[in-house]
């Protein structure tokens, strides 16, 4: 079985920076991307950035371009995404996923990780 | 960026009727969409993938359509399950760009 597992909720200040980790097994890690999405509370879904852990490429939605770096390490399976800058409005759960089930699809999905910025 | 415009925002309807959710996009995405479901504190499940292709273990209940621009999801018969988000996503032009469409909530009437 593919499954995704989260690091735990963070509580950021304005302006901080906030590293999440999703860990995968059940699958070769280095033969699926990694998506990043965010869902701010009571909102829609926005795609944040891809990476091929094969060999490290990522790609950024425009809408988060500068502020979002995505990373992976092949030695533990973990894909990273880091915010920088952080507002209120970055408060959201991160979901990761990939596309291990169904290609080039995001499936399955990881838990999610609520981020809180607040001062 | 191809935008992804679903309608009605919400669904009203009872368990046993027929649910048909709509997907527009601004330019053509040939049948490089799929459909996600959301139920509340939960990560999304891919339901509909290419269009027109149920994922693994999705009830045959479920079916979608369309090409180009026009997209739909059909439920024929809600079941008390099923009542939750759902969300349309295409992948046409990426890289870069993967979006979603804004939602509808299906909910029992």
């Amino acid at each position: 079985d593919v499954h995704l597992v989260q690091s735990g909720s963070e509580l950021q200040k304005p302006g901080a920076t906030v590293k999440i980790s999703c860990k995968v097994s059940g699958y070769t890690f280095t033969d699926h991307y990694i998506y990043w999405v965010q869902q701010a509370p009571g909102k829609g879904l926005d795609w944040m950035g891809l990476i091929d852990p094969e060999d490290g490429e990522a790609i950024y939605s425009a809408n988060f371009q500068g502020r979002v770096t995505i990373t992976a390490d092949t030695s533990t399976d973990t894909a990273y995404m880091e915010l920088s800058s952080l507002t209120y409005d970055d408060t959201a759960v991160y979901y990761c996923a990939t596309d291990s089930l169904t290609d080039n699809w995001f499936d399955p999905w990881g838990p999610g990780t609520l981020v809180t910025v607040s001062s | 960026e191809i935008v992804l415009t679903q309608s009605p925002a919400t669904l009203s309807l009872s368990p046993g009727e027929r649910a048909t959710l709509s997907c527009r996009a601004s330019q053509s995405v040939g049948s490089y969409l799929a459909w996600y479901q959301q139920k509340p504190g939960q990560a999304p499940r891919l339901l509909i993938y290419d269009a027109s292709n149920r994922a693994t273990g999705i009830p045959a209940r479920f079916s979608g359509s369309g090409s180009g621009t026009d997209f739909t999801l059909t439920i024929s018969s809600l079941e008390p399950e099923d009542f939750a988000v759902y969300y349309c996503q295409q992948r046409a032009n990426w890289p870069p760009g993967l979006t979603f469409g804004g939602g509808t909530k299906v909910e029992i009437k």
